[in-house]
């Protein structure tokens, strides 16, 4: 398959579960980012991981926490979640980080996630 | 701060007509704009991008204004069709591709 994958698709879980999200990417990108996109919102940078860097928005919780053991491979480990944590999750990969931004950004198709 | 507002929230048309949504914005520096599509159930795909020197760039159906002045842009949407139903989104970039500054979006209906 090409492009950008997320598994799962769909997840439900109580607050006391802990689950993680995963994205891979088939483009030979050296970037890749986790967005939270809720409703009538703007999409939410949570964490970029590159060849160089990682950056993170602060006001993430801890309860996120990403892992990327390859320039191909994004998780994110979610534990004792809040039912406003329940949004879609949207994974994306780029060439690079560092540029004009001009780089386009390509997303796979993100995870439902309902937290009860 | 660094914000974009995009309007109107939500739009219905019928097939065949045309639309054009609208994007202000508040970034600075200013390096380039985007619009994207966002089908209901899939990640956003790129239209077009748009740099501080760019007026005007058209892709098939859509064509995207910049002035850079206003700090305004909009997407028009020739003749609609069905799969046109989507949210479009606008984004502004302040530098790199983490200081991105999205819109909410417009979410557009296309009824037959």
């Amino acid at each position: 398959e090409t492009g950008v994958t997320q598994t799962p698709r769909h997840l439900v879980m109580g607050m006391t579960n802990k689950k993680s999200l995963k994205c891979e990417q088939h483009l030979g990108h050296n970037a890749m980012y986790w967005y939270k996109q809720s409703a009538k919102k703007p999409l939410e940078l949570m964490f970029v991981y590159s060849l160089e860097e990682r950056v993170e928005n602060n006001s993430v919780p801890s309860r996120f926490s990403p892992e990327c053991p390859n320039s191909s491979h994004l998780f994110l480990h979610l534990h004792t979640l809040q039912p406003e944590d329940s949004a879609l999750y949207l994974c994306a990969s780029s060439h690079k980080l560092r540029d004009s931004g001009t780089d386009t950004q390509y997303f796979g198709p993100g995870t439902r996630l309902t937290v009860l | 701060k660094n914000q974009v507002e995009q309007s109107p929230q939500s739009l219905i048309i019928l097939e065949g007509k045309n639309c054009t949504l609208q994007c202000n914005y508040t970034v600075s520096p200013f390096s380039n704009l985007r619009w994207y599509k966002q089908d209901t159930g899939r990640g956003p795909v790129s239209l077009t991008i748009m740099t501080f020197s760019e007026n005007t760039k058209s892709n098939g159906r859509y064509t995207a204004t910049l002035d850079a002045d206003t700090k305004q842009s909009s997407l028009h949407i020739t003749a609609s069709q069905l799969s046109d139903s989507a949210s479009y989104i606008c984004v502004v970039s302040a530098g790199s591709n983490y200081q991105l500054i999205w819109g909410a979006g417009t979410k557009l209906i296309i009824k037959p």
